[in-house]
């Protein structure tokens, strides 16, 4: 069963730092794009970083380029947010999610993690 | 790109059908998803490509469309389709539209 459990959630003050982890079982993690998206209470869902296959690649949106860093560990199916500088706007639940991605840059999200809450508050 | 999903909530009865919209503020050709999601779970995959199901979705889950306007159509709707729908096109998600029960 392709499987994504996220871990390293919590309560931080504002300005601390988090480090989020996913773990990935079931497929091909080697293979894979991997991104963190992110839901604020009562909100939608924005997309926060994304990976691909070797570590090479990373994007990152805008509000936390230079704050978050992500990465992966291919050898442990391993994907892990870094996140510094944390604000209040940062509070949400952080969702570990494989992404397919195609030709022309078409990409979806077939398989989400549970979610990991991040509550950042004084 | 600003994806625009509505209606922003949709009441409806079980066994109607029900019509989501999203309208994509540039051409995204038939590259989008949507997304059903319900209370206190993860996002799971609907749709992709514009009018593909993902593994596991019932035949009444539909999505059409091109360029900048799309639908997911629930042909019927069951007790467990009430929740709330995104659509998605490479990382910029609509804002959702959440269905209820009339």
């Amino acid at each position: 069963e392709m499987q994504l459990v996220e871990s390293g959630g919590g309560v931080v003050q504002p300005g601390g730092s988090l480090r989020l982890s996913c773990a990935a079982s079931g497929f091909s993690f080697s293979s894979s794009w991997m991104n963190w998206v992110r839901q604020a209470p009562g909100k939608g869902l924005e997309w926060v970083a994304n990976v691909n296959q070797d570590g090479g690649e990373k994007y990152y949106v805008d509000s936390v380029k230079g704050r978050f860093t992500i990465s992966r560990d291919n050898a442990k199916n391993s994907l892990n947010l870094e996140m510094d500088s944390l604000r209040v706007d940062d509070t949400a639940v952080y969702y570990c999610a494989k992404s397919w991605v195609g030709a022309g840059g078409t990409r979806r999200f077939d398989l989400w993690g549970q979610g990991t809450p991040v509550i950042v508050s004084s | 790109i600003v994806l625009t999903q509505s209606p922003a909530t949709l009441s409806l009865s079980p066994g109607e059908r029900a019509t989501l919209s999203c309208r994509a503020s540039q051409s995204v050709g038939s590259y989008l998803a949507w997304y059903q999601q319900k209370p206190g779970q993860a996002p799971r995959l609907l749709i992709y490509d514009a009018s593909d199901r993902a593994t596991g979705v019932p035949p009444r889950f539909s999505g059409s469309g091109s360029g900048t306007d799309f639908t997911l159509t629930i042909r019927s709707l069951e007790p467990e389709d009430f929740a709330v729908y995104y659509c998605q096109h490479r990382s910029f998600f609509g804002g959702g539209t959440r269905m209820e029960i009339k």
